[in-house]
């Protein structure tokens, strides 16, 4: 069974500094990964997605995020912080090879950065 | 890119009742899925929405109490039936567009949050 798994419930980083939100994933076959943002009262809006290729895919507002086959990573990384990227976090992954349709949502981790 | 809109954004409704959520979308979509995020939780999928048949459910949900319509490519409805306060959550519709072959991101909506007292 495909699960995703998000260590921190929560990230604090001052404004203007890196930041990491990490993932690890489990699937039986290969992985196609996603990562959303959840901004408050509002839906889930996509933010990048690993499907094949090069490790290190590039997605909106500056983030990035680099697929790691042997950790069965996919962190979320952006190198300057804005305070209006505090939100919630999601990593998603669908097993391309079993599951189909199906997209299985991590935990979520809330961002907060701080001014 | 789609436009995907939920009614209602938000109910408050009373343990027993039932209660149907929309979800339009501004273009034809292969794929629309139901998934339910319970307060400061993640979102756990329901249900894949068949367009002409019986929607799929996930282990844990019925059709019983989640029925769900599918009648053409660009709507959809959950039914929450007899509600309790543990049905209490935000109900989300998601869409993947035709042709991506399960490489495509999702699109929300806006949620419907539903209060049950």
């Amino acid at each position: 069974a495909q699960s995703v798994a998000q260590p921190e419930d929560q990230v604090n980083v001052a404004e203007g500094n890196p930041l990491t939100v990490k993932c690890t994933y489990s699937v039986s076959g290969n992985p196609y990964l996603f990562w959303y943002v959840q901004y408050p009262n509002r839906g889930l809006q996509f933010l990048l997605k690993y499907i094949t290729g090069d490790n290190l895919v590039k997605g909106s507002y500056g983030f990035e995020a680099e697929f790691n086959k042997s950790q069965t990573s996919f962190h979320l990384k952006k190198p300057s912080a804005l305070v209006s990227d505090s939100a919630l976090y999601f990593c998603a992954v669908r097993d391309r090879n079993t599951g189909g349709f199906k997209t299985i949502f991590g935990a979520g981790t809330r961002l907060f950065v701080k001014a | 890119s789609a436009v995907i809109s939920q009614k209602p954004s938000r109910d408050i409704c009373q343990r027993g009742t039932s209660l149907t959520i929309q979800c339009q979308v501004d273009s034809q979509v292969t794929m629309m899925f139901w998934y339910r995020q319970q307060p400061g939780q993640s979102l756990t999928l329901i249900a894949t929405a068949n367009q002409g048949s019986e929607a799929t459910y996930e282990s844990g949900f019925v059709i019983d109490k989640f029925p769900i319509s599918r009648p053409n490519l660009t709507f959809s409805t959950l039914t929450v039936s007899n509600m309790s306060p543990e049905d209490s959550s935000i109900y989300l519709c998601s869409v993947e567009f035709e042709g991506s072959f399960g490489t495509g991101e999702l699109f929300f909506g806006e949620g419907s949050r539903l209060t049950v007292l």
